[in-house]
């Protein structure tokens, strides 16, 4: 049963520290996103990749967010520094991107989120 | 302006019965892709169905089916015989093939199913 997973599920850290979020992608996905869900905003969509390569990080702070993927079984977010305001819960997804301009398949499935408080 | 839009927060359902889950959407695009997922109180995100633009069949999966209108750009969910296990909150989402691989979501409704 192939699954998403992240790390920490969660963390608490006070302002100021930097904080790494790690997902591991389901095995054969190529394509993988970083979202933050809070109350306020609902499912914000932070970055994502394909085949690695940053496709989109529109919706990230860019002073103190990163997204990387050191390899392909590997997904990080890094918020340095932590601020109050980045409390919310971070899911990672992959997908199976396949074919080009049609809207089918790929599909996105979730990880359990890591949920992050900032003091 | 909102490209998902769910206009029902909330929904009280009794069980057994069947129920609806409102979601229109709006793009210029010819080729997109609409999904429904559930978000039950332990935080998962499952995904659930999923229809193209071009599929002229309604997708059903389970006691899940998407009724796709896709002059009225709505793509509502209906779950038959709802189940306790049913409560939970529900996103529709939305693909756009000029957005790559990018989804939006809407604000969710957040279905209750009472005993």
């Amino acid at each position: 049963d192939a699954r998403v997973t992240q790390t920490p599920r969660h963390k608490v850290t006070e302002m100021g520290q930097e904080v790494t979020m790690r997902c591991q992608p389901i095995l054969g996905h190529n394509t993988v996103f970083w979202y933050r869900q809070t109350m306020m905003q609902g499912l914000e969509l932070l970055a994502y990749f394909r085949n690695r390569a940053p496709l989109d990080d529109s919706g990230m702070p860019k002073d103190r967010f990163s997204a990387e993927m050191p390899d392909a079984t590997l997904a990080t977010l890094k918020i340095q520094p932590s601020e109050p305001r980045d409390s919310a819960v971070y899911f990672c997804a992959s997908g199976l991107r396949v074919g080009i301009g049609l809207a089918g398949t790929d599909t996105q499935y979730f990880g359990p989120g890591t949920r992050l408080t900032v003091l | 302006a909102q490209k998902i839009t769910q206009t029902q927060p909330g929904m009280f359902v009794q069980e057994k019965e069947a129920v609806t889950l409102d979601c229109t959407y709006d793009t210029s695009d010819q080729s997109y892709g609409l999904f429904w997922y559930k978000q039950p109180s332990s935080g998962e995100m499952i995904f659930l169905i999923y229809q193209g633009s071009y599929d002229e069949q309604n997708a059903t999966e389970g006691r899940y089916s998407l009724n796709f209108q896709k002059a009225r750009k709505s793509a509502n969910l209906v779950i038959s015989a709802s189940q306790l296990g049913d409560s939970a909150m529900y996103f529709c989402a939305m693909r756009e093939v000029s957005s790559a691989s990018k989804i939006i979501f809407g604000s969710g409704t957040r279905l209750s199913i009472r005993p």
